[in-house]
């Protein structure tokens, strides 16, 4: 299975300032089409998981344009330029490039 | 509105069974990829099973390969989860959810708790 390892685990934020999160892969994620299918998902406190970047960087519609992604082959970063109290929660990528789809564990932003 | 509506969760024996449902609206579910997603309690996420379009293919992870299948009624728009010979770490919360292309699961449920204890 291809593993996902993100840093940090844990995130502590002060309000307006930058965040970022990487996410590293086992083996490349592009696909025989040519695509990437690195997904960042946001799950605050008691919710479900909700889609913030599909194929590495493209932005969901609703989603705050503070928040982009980027990167390629085994490398990924999710960045939100500044971080605003209602961004608290757990950051997880995950690839659908191979099956099983795999997550990383998460990363727990925090306001300092 | 589009929307996923888990329901079927409960306390189970170890060894025992449970079917959960996903009820999908506001799009047209025979269009798409679906999966179940769990997560252990304080745990993070993990693709269990996913189905096609026309439930022809069918993925599971080794975890729960012959012991879960997953199906699905288009006529219906509903989604299942069977799950037997149910252990102690199936305990988790089940998402269904929507995929687009590749894991981008771009709609989830709201959950099912399962619960797998004697």
């Amino acid at each position: 299975d291809v593993v996902m390892t993100q840093s940090p685990l844990s995130l502590p934020v002060t309000l307006g300032q930058p965040a970022s999160i990487s996410c590293g892969s086992s083996q490349s994620l592009v696909y025989s089409d040519g695509n990437t299918y690195l997904t960042w998902f946001q799950q605050r406190p008691g919710q479900s998981p909700r889609r913030l970047i599909y194929k590495v960087s493209n932005r969901d519609s609703g989603v705050p344009d503070r928040f982009s992604g980027s990167g390629s082959g085994t490398d990924f970063t999710l960045k939100i330029s500044r971080v605003e109290a209602e961004d608290v929660g757990v950051y997880y990528c995950m690839q659908g490039t191979l099956w099983p789809y795999t997550f990383g564990q998460g990363t727990k932003l925090e306001i300092k | 509105e589009v929307q996923l509506v888990e329901s079927g969760g409960g306390l189970v024996q170890p060894g025992g069974s449970l079917r959960l449902s996903c009820a999908a609206s506001g799009f047209t579910f025979s269009n798409y990829w679906m999966n179940w997603v769990r997560q252990a309690p304080g745990k993070g996420l993990e693709s269990v099973a996913i189905i096609n379009q026309d439930g022809s293919v069918k993925y599971y992870v080794d975890s729960v390969k012959g012991r879960f299948t997953i199906s699905r009624d288009n006529a219906k728009n509903s989604l299942d989860l069977q799950m037997n010979s149910l252990r102690a770490e199936d305990t988790a919360i089940y998402y269904c959810a929507r995929n687009p292309e590749w894991g981008a699961f771009d709609i989830w449920g709201q959950g099912a708790m399962v619960t797998v204890s004697s």
